[in-house]
């Protein structure tokens, strides 16, 4: 079993429609929950961070963790073409050496 | 500000040749990190350079290492490359100490034929 399984996708929906990317995990030690975005051809870049359970929101994204049900979410609220790309969920444990990453999920947004 | 930059943008090999990609962190930053992205399986954590020390690598064999320079700077070098080794690397930084949020370059693409 993978530390962190996320579905690839890809994920097509029109655009103004609300999207949920998920990602479960099995290492109850993770502290740290991240969410990326990856545009084609390009490095992936930190969209949001969450320390522990509890929501947070940042302006059409918000990100939830349930550590009970070691389970995390990104919504994308008013879904633009421009957030097409592939996000990719990451975590890691305080103290832990390294991030691990998702496979990543590929969602298009059509106009 | 200047983002982390990784030279060069692409590469082909034959496979049995050494490859060596490099990567400049972002200015007082002083952890880097390798990962490989290979298509369909998302980012494999090869190594982090933490102060000019290797501090962990990840699954990968040894022909896979690094070095990180006293300006932080860092190069990955793969040898005896296998075909299986094709894939994009990616370089990201961080400050020391810093818990989440790395910064990556754009990757290294990496070929081998």
């Amino acid at each position: 079993q993978k530390e962190v399984e996320q579905d690839p996708g890809p994920l097509s929906v029109p655009e103004g429609a609300i999207v949920s990317l998920n990602c479960t995990y099995s290492n109850s030690a993770f502290q740290y929950f991240m969410w990326y975005r990856q545009y084609s051809r390009k490095g992936p870049e930190l969209l949001m961070y969450t320390y522990s359970s509890g929501n947070k929101e940042d302006g059409r994204f918000t990100a939830q963790v349930d550590k009970s049900s070691k389970y995390i979410s990104l919504f994308i609220r008013d879904s633009q073409p421009s957030d097409s790309a592939t996000y990719l969920c990451a975590m890691r444990n305080t103290g832990g050496f390294k991030t691990i990453f998702g496979a990543g999920t590929r969602l298009f947004v059509k106009a | 500000e200047a983002g982390v930059t990784q030279s060069p943008t692409h590469l082909i090999k034959t496979r049995g040749q050494q490859a060596t990609l490099r990567c400049s962190p972002i200015s007082g930053h002083t952890s880097v990190y390798w990962y490989q992205q290979a298509l369909g399986l998302g980012l494999q954590f090869l190594l982090w350079y933490d102060e000019g020390e290797e501090r962990n690598r990840g699954n990968f064999p040894p022909r896979f290492s690094g070095r990180q320079f006293p300006n932080y700077s860092s190069e990955l070098n793969v040898n005896a490359l296998e075909l299986e080794d094709s894939a994009l690397y990616l370089c990201a930084s961080s400050p020391t100490g810093v818990e989440y949020g790395y910064t990556f370059g754009s990757g290294t693409r990496l070929t081998v034929v």
